[in-house]
């Protein structure tokens, strides 16, 4: 089980804002990073730090972090934003890496 | 531009092992440590561990220990993971990863080589 918590899907319309969480008590300690994978590639790195984009990772995508939540926001999702995402963060002891069960998002 | 070029596909029999490396250019490969992570069809990601690839210290999750050997050839800067003792459940895609920070694991993962699929099965 990991420990870190994701909604399995979550869908939204196209050229709306759509917010995913992820949820766990070492993001008390941690930032979060985000990923996101297309069918058949590797992960790409969209968001880390507090609210950072790697080169090349259009602006509408933003994170935050409040508690034990982090949260990736897409405003003004576009088609091509469909894939999966995942969130990792150190553990809660700081010497391992834990990701998220991802999130499928949908756009409608 | 950072670039992490996997070997290739590997079917394995249940209770062998199976190295699988990668070849990192574009930056200076003892800057950053390297993890592996994998995932199983249709599942999520999992993390296994990274390497130093300056002082060759490792890091294993715990599920790992005692199946997993990280190592790297600084001279070809290449990465190797191997895992002894294949079961089923081990058919995954495995990925090599570099870590975002210099000179020292921040846990962050930046840039991903594009997987290799190993399948075990008898």
């Amino acid at each position: 089980s990991s420990e870190l918590t994701q909604d399995p899907a979550v869908s939204v319309a196209l050229g709306q804002t759509v917010r995913i969480t992820c949820q766990g008590d070492s993001l008390r300690s941690y930032y979060a990073s985000w990923y996101q994978q297309k069918p058949g590639q590797a992960p790409v790195l969209v968001i880390y730090g507090k609210n950072n984009r790697p080169s090349g990772i259009p602006d509408r995508f933003s994170g935050s972090s409040s508690g034990n939540t982090a949260s990736l926001t897409i405003t003004g999702a576009q088609a091509e934003d469909e894939a999966d995402y995942y969130c990792n963060s150190r553990d809660s002891s700081g010497n391992s890496v834990v990701f998220g069960g991802g999130t499928k998002l949908t756009v409608l | 531009q950072v670039q992490l070029v996997q070997s290739g596909a590997e079917v394995k029999k249940p209770g062998a092992s199976v190295k699988v490396s990668c070849k990192a250019s574009g930056y200076t490969f003892t800057g950053y440590y390297m993890h592996w992570v994998r995932q199983a069809p249709g599942q999520g990601l999992e993390w296994m561990g990274w390497i130093n690839p300056n002082s060759g210290g490792t890091n294993y999750a715990q599920k790992f220990q005692g199946r997993v050997t990280m190592t790297r050839d600084t001279s070809i800067s290449t990465a190797y993971m191997e895992l002894s003792r294949l079961r089923s459940d081990d058919t995954a895609v495995y990925y090599c990863a570099r870590d975002r920070s210099h000179g020292s694991g921040s846990y962050q993962i930046d840039y991903w080589g594009q997987g290799t699929l190993v399948t075990v099965s008898s």
